[in-house]
Order: structure tokens, then C-alpha cells, then sequence
């Protein structure tokens, strides 16, 4: 079964600090990848997707991630961390073939943000 | 343009009463997916639906159920709801059609606790 995993449960950076959080994947073969950030009692907003074509994907409010294939992560990034970036990270994945579209979560990183 | 809209954002239920959430898609979209959301188990997928159709189901018990409209608005209903169901549940709408490689939108969720 595929799975996701989000190594880092939570995670404290300060302002104006660059950050990474880590995403691993396990499936068969090359999935649709996903992050999604949510804010406290808040829905899922999606930062950032890959489909094919180009390993480094740009998303909103300034975040990046990078697919490699060969370690099977797609990490996220930023720069410069603002304090509006405190919020519940989540890395996601579905199935590239048909089928029902299912969405597979990792548990999530937390991310602090020290003025 | 709209996004996903879940009724209602909070209901309270005692154990053994039954509960109907709703959800409407963005316009256009045709796939309808749940989720729940504990602390312990994070996001767990629960059904999708396409075209009225219920393409795949999670590992839930029986006692969870959906359906899809002819205008893609997607009901769930829980049955005799235990105290292990207070959960946020989130919906998520897609273009899906047979394609894989599209996103999916979240809306806010519905906090359901049950005392």
C-alpha cells in the first residue's frame, strides 16, 4: 500500500529563517504529489503540486518543492519564513492511474515561527 | 468563483444519534471526496464520489455512508455516532473526469464532536 511519510512532526524556525520540510513517498509507481498547509480549525489550502515535466515546482506565498524520483521525496521550501507561516504542513499523493482519486496524507508538520 | 462549501461548521451530537453533513462543490466539478481528521490517525480518506457515483470507499464501518446529487452537492451521513466520530470531516471537490493529474480543493469542514 502506498504511504507517506513526514519525518518531522514538528518543527521551530525563526523569522526570516529558510526552511525545509521533508516528504517521503512509497508507491509502485510515480505519483501526483501534493502539500497542502492548514491553519487551526482551518480546511486543507494547497501550496504547491507536480504532475510531470519540471523537478522544482513553484506554489503560492512563495513556496517550492522538488521531486526526486530516486530518493522518493518531494520536499517543501522556503527562503525566508514569514510568521503568517505558522500552520499544520501536510504532503499528499494519488495514484497517476486511473482509478478512484484518493488522496494519501502523511501525518503532517507542525511549523512554529519565533518573532 | 466559489469554493467548497461545507454545512454546517460545527454540530455537537450525543452518542447514537445520526448526522447528515453537506457539501458543494466548485462549479464544474464533478468528484466529491471526504476525509476525516483526528488527532491521532490524521487524514483519513472516506469515499469519493463521481458523476453520483461512489467510486471508492475508505476503511470505514458501515455506519458511514454518502451520497452525490445530479448537481454534484455530496451528503455523508453517520449513524449512531460513537465518541471515537468527533472528527473534523472535509470535503474536497476535483475536475477528475479520467484524469489523474488535477487537484483537489478543499473547504472548510464541519467539526462534529460527540458527547
Amino acid at each position: 500500500a502506498q504511504s507517506v511519510t513526514q519525518p518531522d512532526i514538528h518543527i521551530t524556525v525563526s523569522e526570516g529563517a529558510s526552511l525545509e520540510l521533508r516528504c517521503n513517498y512509497s508507491y509502485g509507481a510515480t505519483p501526483y504529489l501534493f502539500w497542502y498547509v492548514q491553519s487551526p480549525g482551518q480546511g486543507l489550502q494547497l501550496l504547491l503540486k507536480y504532475f510531470s515535466g519540471d523537478t522544482l515546482v513553484q506554489g503560492i506565498k512563495g513556496f517550492e518543492a522538488e521531486f526526486k524520483r530516486s530518493q522518493s521525496s518531494f520536499n517543501l521550501r522556503k527562503p525566508s519564513v514569514h510568521w503568517s507561516d505558522a500552520a499544520e504542513y501536510f504532503c499528499a499523493v494519488v495514484p497517476s492511474g486511473a482509478g478512484s482519486y484518493q488522496l494519501t496524507f502523511g501525518k503532517g508538520t507542525k511549523l512554529s515561527v519565533i518573532p | 468563483k466559489a469554493g467548497v462549501t461545507q454545512t454546517p461548521r460545527y454540530l455537537i451530537k450525543t452518542r447514537g444519534q445520526q448526522v447528515t453533513l453537506s457539501c458543494s462543490p466548485i462549479s464544474g466539478h464533478r468528484s466529491v471526496s471526504w476525509y476525516q481528521q483526528t488527532p491521532g490517525q490524521g487524514l483519513q480518506f472516506l469515499f469519493e464520489y463521481f458523476s453520483e457515483t461512489q467510486r471508492n470507499k475508505g476503511n470505514f464501518p458501515g455506519r458511514f455512508s454518502g451520497r452525490q446529487f445530479s448537481n454534484s452537492r455530496s451528503e455523508m451521513n453517520v449513524s449512531t455516532l460513537e465518541l471515537g466520530d468527533s472528527a473534523l470531516y472535509l470535503c474536497a471537490s476535483s475536475l477528475r473526469g479520467d484524469r489523474m493529474n488535477t487537484e483537489a480543493f478543499f473547504g472548510q469542514g464541519t467539526r462534529l464532536t460527540v458527547v
